[in-house]
């Protein structure tokens, strides 16, 4: 079963960088798409971007200027940072495996905060 | 970006009863549809894949139907640990879309 863990901060600042990674345990990590997706406080779901399993790499185009999505695959790893933020940022940021099809799967969720 | 509108916004039923959650988008997706079920607390899972697929493990009073813009998912018997709020999903073209959600009540 596989099994998703993410981190990063959960506190930042006005202009700050937002950095999340999650970690890809108990299944393969190629040849799957690999998303993020956020859910602001009392909205609905929001996908940010995903790497493919080219290692190409799409985003939404709300976000795409200040987004970066990255693969770590010697560590089963990928990456989310957001430049700038602002309050508007503030949401919880899901890891996902998908979500596509049958293999979808989302990680627990990190709270992230943009408060000055 | 394709819409997807789900209706109702919010539903009180009671156990046992057969509960339906329709999705429209704003074209054709074929069957490149999804369902998720979130629970407070607790990240999302996913119900139902190419708009009519169980996911393993998911009980089969789910299930989907459904192509092109209109879709369905319905519960054949509700169960009190079916409280949670339904989303469906568009995975046809990027920017993947979600429905707006559909928060699910026990009566």
């Amino acid at each position: 079963q596989v099994q998703l863990q993410q981190w990063g901060a959960g506190l930042l600042k006005p202009s700050e960088t937002l950095s999340l990674t999650c970690a890809v345990s108990g299944g393969p990590f190629s040849g799957y798409f690999w998303s993020w997706i956020r859910q602001s406080p009392g909205k609905g779901l929001e996908w940010i971007g995903e790497s493919t399993p080219s290692e190409n790499t799409n985003y939404n185009p709300s976000l795409k200027s200040r987004v970066t999505i990255s693969i770590d695959r010697s560590k089963s790893q990928f990456s989310l940072r957001v430049d700038s933020v602002t309050a508007a940022d503030t949401a919880v940021y899901y890891c996902v495996r998908g979500p596509t099809g049958w293999e979808s799967h989302w990680g627990p969720g990190t709270l992230v905060t943009v408060s000055s | 970006d394709i819409q997807m509108t789900q209706s109702p916004s919010s539903l009180s039923a009671s156990v046992g009863d057969r509960v339906t959650i329709t999705c429209r988008a704003s074209q054709s997706i074929g069957t490149y549809l999804l369902w998720h079920q979130h629970k407070p607390g607790k990240a999302p899972k996913v119900l139902i894949y190419a708009a009519s697929n169980l996911q393993f493990g998911v009980p089969s009073r789910f299930s989907g139907s459904g192509s092109g813009t209109d879709f369905t998912l319905t519960i054949t018997s509700l169960q009190p640990e079916d409280v949670a709020t339904y989303y469906c999903q568009q995975a046809f073209s990027v920017p993947y879309t979600f429905g707006q959600g559909t928060k699910l009540e026990i009566k």
